[in-house]
């Protein structure tokens, strides 16, 4: 049982190039989110998913795309990278969403 | 909209000193209230909610309504409590959590 697992792990990125962060885990959870992690503004919710084909924005969703074919996974899309965007991305899951939620390790994640 | 505020960046306290994180939210609603925290090179865990109204690790957090207010107590701090403190909060209905900005605290030997 791996819980939540991310990659990669660190990744530098050019502007303007495309990346998918990738999410999985194991315990069947049917909730997944996303959050990006900066300095002084904690935990912002980039997007989530309450099951398979479902999914909805956070509060920073720009830029970012993400889709929920499967349970265990939930991509993350940057169509077209940029500064702004260089942060650390945690993925999270949970069987619900009045459960608690279980963090992945975290992709660190640079635009130049 | 749901907010929450953690009005301290960094908290600096002596081993053996008592350690209050502070963290006051605003929903006219009646939320549901986390502490999450994140060890150096771990993962962000659940520390404690406030439904459960136990004590982990020495931590205690009680829900003040009228103060909207979810302080995070501990009254003798040690060297492994330094982390970062996220409080989170879940209003009614099936909403995903908000998170504070966190606390940065740092237990001195």
């Amino acid at each position: 049982n791996a819980g939540v697992t991310q990659t990669p792990k660190f990744q530098v990125l050019k502007t303007g190039q495309s990346m998918t962060l990738q999410c999985a885990q194991d315990m069947n959870h049917e909730y997944m989110s996303w959050y990006r992690q900066d300095p002084g503004m904690g935990l912002r919710l980039i997007h989530y998913s309450v099951g398979a084909g479902i999914t909805d924005q956070g509060e920073v969703p720009n830029g970012y795309n993400v889709s929920r074919s499967t349970t265990e996974d939930f991509p993350l899309r940057l169509l077209s990278a940029a500064p702004s965007q260089t942060s650390v991305y945690f993925c999270a899951s949970s069987p619900g969403l009045l459960y608690e939620q279980y963090f992945g390790p975290g992709t660190r994640l640079t635009v130049t | 909209a749901q907010r929450v505020t953690q009005p301290e960046k960094l908290l600096s306290v002596f081993k053996g000193a008592p350690v209050e994180l502070k963290c006051n939210y605003s929903y006219s609603g009646s939320p549901e209230l986390f502490w999450y925290v994140q060890y150096s090179r771990q993962r962000l865990q659940l520390l404690l909610r406030h439904i459960s109204r136990e004590s982990i690790k020495g931590f205690t957090a009680d829900l003040n309504k009228g103060e909207t207010s979810f302080h995070l107590k501990k009254p003798f701090a040690q060297e492994e409590d330094s982390a970062m403190y996220y409080c989170a909060l879940r209003a009614e209905g099936n909403t995903p959590l908000v998170f504070g900005k966190g606390t940065r605290l740092s237990v001195i030997a």
